[in-house]
């Protein structure tokens, strides 16, 4: 069974990169059931989709409202994948989740099936 | 705002069903059968409940069913428990630029 868990920074100021990491257990990211990706949730608010990809990064959705500003990225030797989000401010306080979503016949199943636990980042000098 | 609309609020007694509703447009829930379900408990992750308008995961109780009707899909939990008191929270694909949209959230209580 998958198992993911987020690690990262708690605190990032204003205009700077956030970068969080997910490390996956219970099987590989080099996978062909599963896009990895990231889902955020201001305190008190709604959810937000950020992005997801395929583990060879050929295959990716993002957030257009966010796009211009994140990275997604796998990395298959540590079994592991990454977002990075850029110029942040303080609406980007969120806890960030990620979460996998099954392959389908169809394709990408547009759903999340396995989520992480979640970590808080804050975005204040 | 949030692109699909859920009431803020359902309460309901043990044993009782209620349902919760989720409205969009003929560009997200009455396009595709991309709408999935989340329980979400105070600290805690959200767990996907319903895919694909009905579908349950493996070993969920079948006392969470979903349905759509045009463009409004909806979640029944029947013989409430104290254990379904969470945040509920609807998902769809959308043909619009934004892919994915959400609902904001509904808050069941279990009186």
């Amino acid at each position: 069974q998958l198992q993911l868990q987020e690690s990262g920074p708690g605190l990032v100021k204003p205009s700077e990169t956030l970068s969080l990491a997910c490390i996956v257990s219970g099987g590989p990211i080099a996978s062909n059931g599963h896009y990895w990706g990231w889902i955020r949730q201001p305190p008190g608010k709604g959810l937000e989709w950020i992005g997801s990809i395929f583990y060879n990064g050929n295959t990716y959705y993002y957030n257009p409202s966010l796009k211009s500003r994140v990275s997604i990225h796998a990395d298959t030797s540590q079994n592991k994948f990454s977002l990075k989000m850029t110029s942040v401010t303080a609406a980007d306080t969120a806890v960030y989740y990620c979460a996998t979503t099954p392959v389908t016949a169809f394709g990408y199943a547009w759903y999340f099936d396995i989520w992480g636990r979640g970590t808080l980042v804050t975005v204040s000098t | 705002q949030s692109a699909l609309t859920q009431p803020a609020s359902v309460s309901g007694s043990p044993g009782q069903s209620i349902t919760i509703s989720c409205t969009g447009t003929s560009s997200d829930i009455g396009a595709y059968n991309y709408v999935s379900w989340y329980q979400q408990h105070p600290g805690e992750a959200p767990k996907v409940i319903i895919y694909g308008v009905s579908n349950r995961p493996s070993g969920l109780s079948d006392r969470f069913s979903g349905s759509k009707s045009g463009n409004t899909a909806s979640l029944t939990i029947s013989g409430l428990q104290a254990a379904d008191e969470a945040h509920y929270y609807c998902i769809s694909y959308t043909t619009t630029n934004s892919l994915i949209v959400f609902g904001g959230g509904t808050k069941l209580t279990v009186l």
